[in-house]
Order: structure tokens, then C-alpha cells, then sequence
């Protein structure tokens, strides 16, 4: 029942080095968010992407949608050991007759030292 | 600023017993919803409301009640706990129902024996 399925599943990079993880969905959405979890914690909302967007930066994030496709990704650049997560993305979905939000299995990062 | 405050964070339980996870957020936001976390499941939606007063299931609400008496708790019931609800629950709010990000508490571990 997944709408967004996130790729790769897991990604070991080296710090200072970029991270791309991608996301792929099925139907039309009114917009994308991209959310991080720490080992243990909540997610925590990164950034929201709305269907009318190609591209959209906050600090280190760059997150570009291509709804002809039906994918994004995510970028994270010059990466650090506490970017080390796993990172989701969401997309609207009906449910039920009501728009919910609807979230992949992750893709989980970690950064070396 | 609190933002979305889930208690207990851990609980075990027996079979058949009942109990009830709280959720409260300080940011007079007008929706809510109640996600759980299973491996390889991502995140599903068991119940939401998008006001006081009114309710409605996810994906997955059978076994859980919930209301929403007030703009700012939320609360998911368990009404006979099974070994299937064992889990990470999390609670989450947002501005409206679509198009803002989410703000998540940090989860109640919950296993049932």
C-alpha cells in the first residue's frame, strides 16, 4: 500500500562526500515531502516539494521532483556523520475518499568518519 | 514550545489488556494522526482527525479507537492487545490536512506479550 518507495534501501557513503536517494511514486500528487529519523526518534519534516516545483533547496538539501516521471530525490551535499538517518519520502494519497499523507519504506544513510 | 508530546515512550502489555498512548501538541494545529512503525512496513496510518470533534480511520485502524475531544490531545485506545499491535507508535500534527509539513512526536514503543 506504499505510494513512495525510496531507492537505494541503505547507503554508506564517506563524510564530505554527496548523498543522493531517490524516491518513486505512482499516482498524481499535489506535492512531496522528504523527512529524516534518527535511531530511535520521530521524523522530522525536511522539506515539502508541491507538483508545480522542479527544484528546491534548504541549506545543504536539494530536492528536485519530475512528476513526467513520477520521481525525486533528495541531495544531500558535503555530508557529515550527524546527517547519518534514515530518510523518508511522502506523498499525498486518497484514502477512504480523504487526501492522506502516505510514506515509503526509507532509505537508510550512514556517514563514515 | 513543546511541539508533539507522546507518553509513555515504552510499554509492555499482555494479551487483552487494553490501554491508551497519549498525544498532545502546543501549536493549535487542527490536524492529527496516528502512524505506526513497523520493519520493512515504513509508516501506516491507523486514525486521524482533522479537527475537535471529528475523526476518521487509515490504513490500518482496526483494534484502535481514538478521539479528539480538544484542539490539542489526541488519544489512541488499544482496546484488547495483540501480539500484531506490537510496534512504534507515532503521533503527528500539522497546520491543515495537506500541503504542510508534519511534526512528529517521538514514538511509543509498544510491545504486547
Amino acid at each position: 500500500s506504499q505510494q513512495g518507495e525510496e531507492d537505494p534501501q541503505a547507503l554508506s557513503i564517506q563524510e564530505g562526500e554527496n548523498a543522493t536517494m531517490n524516491c518513486s511514486y505512482k499516482t498524481s500528487i499535489n506535492n512531496l515531502q522528504w523527512y529524516r529519523q534518527n535511531s530511535g526518534r520521530g521524523l522530522v519534516h525536511l522539506i515539502l516539494i508541491r507538483s508545480n516545483e522542479r527544484e528546491k533547496h534548504s541549506g545543504r538539501l536539494r530536492v528536485t521532483l519530475d512528476t513526467s516521471k513520477k520521481s525525486s530525490s533528495l541531495l544531500i551535499t558535503a555530508s557529515r556523520a550527524a546527517d547519518t538517518a534514515s530518510y523518508f519520502c511522502a506523498t499525498d494519497r486518497i484514502i477512504q475518499g480523504a487526501q492522506k499523507l502516505v510514506f515509503g519504506q526509507g532509505t537508510r544513510l550512514t556517514i563514515n568518519p | 514550545n513543546a511541539g508533539v508530546t507522546q507518553t509513555p515512550k515504552f510499554q509492555v502489555l499482555k494479551t487483552g489488556q487494553s490501554m491508551t498512548l497519549q498525544c498532545a501538541q502546543d501549536m493549535n494545529h487542527e490536524y492529527m494522526s496516528w502512524y505506526r512503525q513497523d520493519p520493512g512496513m515504513g509508516l501506516r496510518l491507523i486514525h486521524y482527525s482533522v479537527g475537535a470533534g471529528i475523526t476518521d480511520q487509515g490504513e490500518v485502524p482496526n483494534g484502535y479507537n481514538v478521539s479528539r475531544s480538544t484542539t490539542e490531545d489526541f488519544p489512541l485506545r488499544l482496546l484488547s492487545a495483540a501480539p500484531s499491535q506490537t510496534s512504534v507508535y507515532f503521533c503527528a500534527s500539522s497546520f491543515r490536512d495537506r500541503g504542510y509539513g508534519y511534526t512528529f512526536g517521538s514514538g511509543t514503543r509498544l510491545t504486547v506479550v
